[in-house]
């Protein structure tokens, strides 16, 4: 799977749209954009994801560039409870060599919305 | 559905104690994950397993072993607990069509 490069942290002003922007430009043909948060020290949670096309969901948007290699999770009215440490990882579906399941996550993005 | 179960959430082992933590999931995916946490890290893979039956190292596997029991359980066991394994574990699952990992919530371990 791809490696991919993120902002160490970001602030954002409660009502306020938070970008966070992700880096993935070794991305596969067949790899899928995931974006997940941890709040605290809970198991990460799922957000959205995304091929090539941009996505939305009730929790936030995907915007996915025309080569693919970057992407932005877009939270459009960030709340305190949004604050978080949010993960952008790539990685194909289904079973395409050990490297399908050896999913990285790195450091992330911590995320502070501030009041 | 209770998604993603993990036992226990919190243990205190001595050096050189031995202890299996389980994961079992309710979602009837076919691969399972175990990760550990270390404080201010990302989320590091010990084991997975991709399917029933199998299961292969990930990027820090030493000092641990796993067992897929079945389908819905996967066990990560510590045969001689080492300080340096102080962290916190999370078992995660994920299934076709979308693969999104699911995730536990996690088991505090501590080795004195």
């Amino acid at each position: 799977d791809a490696k991919t490069t993120q902002p160490t942290s970001m602030d954002c002003a409660e009502g306020r749209a938070a970008n966070l922007p992700c880096n993935h430009s070794t991305i596969s043909g067949n790899e899928y954009v995931y974006w997940y948060r941890q709040i605290h020290s809970q198991g990460p949670q799922y957000i959205i994801h995304g091929l090539k096309n941009n996505e939305t969901n009730e929790m936030a948007s995907l915007i996915i560039t025309e080569d693919r290699k970057s992407s932005t999770l877009i939270l459009p009215h960030a709340t305190l409870r949004d604050t978080a440490v949010y993960y952008c990882i790539v990685r194909s579906r289904g079973y395409s060599g050990a490297g399908s399941y050896q999913l990285t996550f790195g450091k992330g993005t911590k995320l502070s919305v501030i009041p | 559905n209770a998604g993603v179960t993990q036992t226990p959430k919190f243990q205190v082992l001595k050096t050189g104690q031995s202890m299996t933590l389980q994961c079992a999931q309710d979602m009837n995916h076919n691969s399972m994950y175990w990760y550990r946490q270390d404080p201010g890290m990302g989320l590091r893979l010990i084991y997975y397993s991709a399917s029933e039956g199998t299961t292969d190292k990930g990027e820090v596997p030493n000092g641990y072993n796993v067992s897929r029991l079945n389908k819905r359980e996967f066990s990560l066991r510590l045969e001689s607990a080492a300080p340096s394994q102080t962290s916190v574990y999370f078992c995660a699952s994920s299934g076709l069509p979308d693969e999104k990992l699911f995730f536990g919530s996690g088991t505090q371990l501590s080795v004195l």
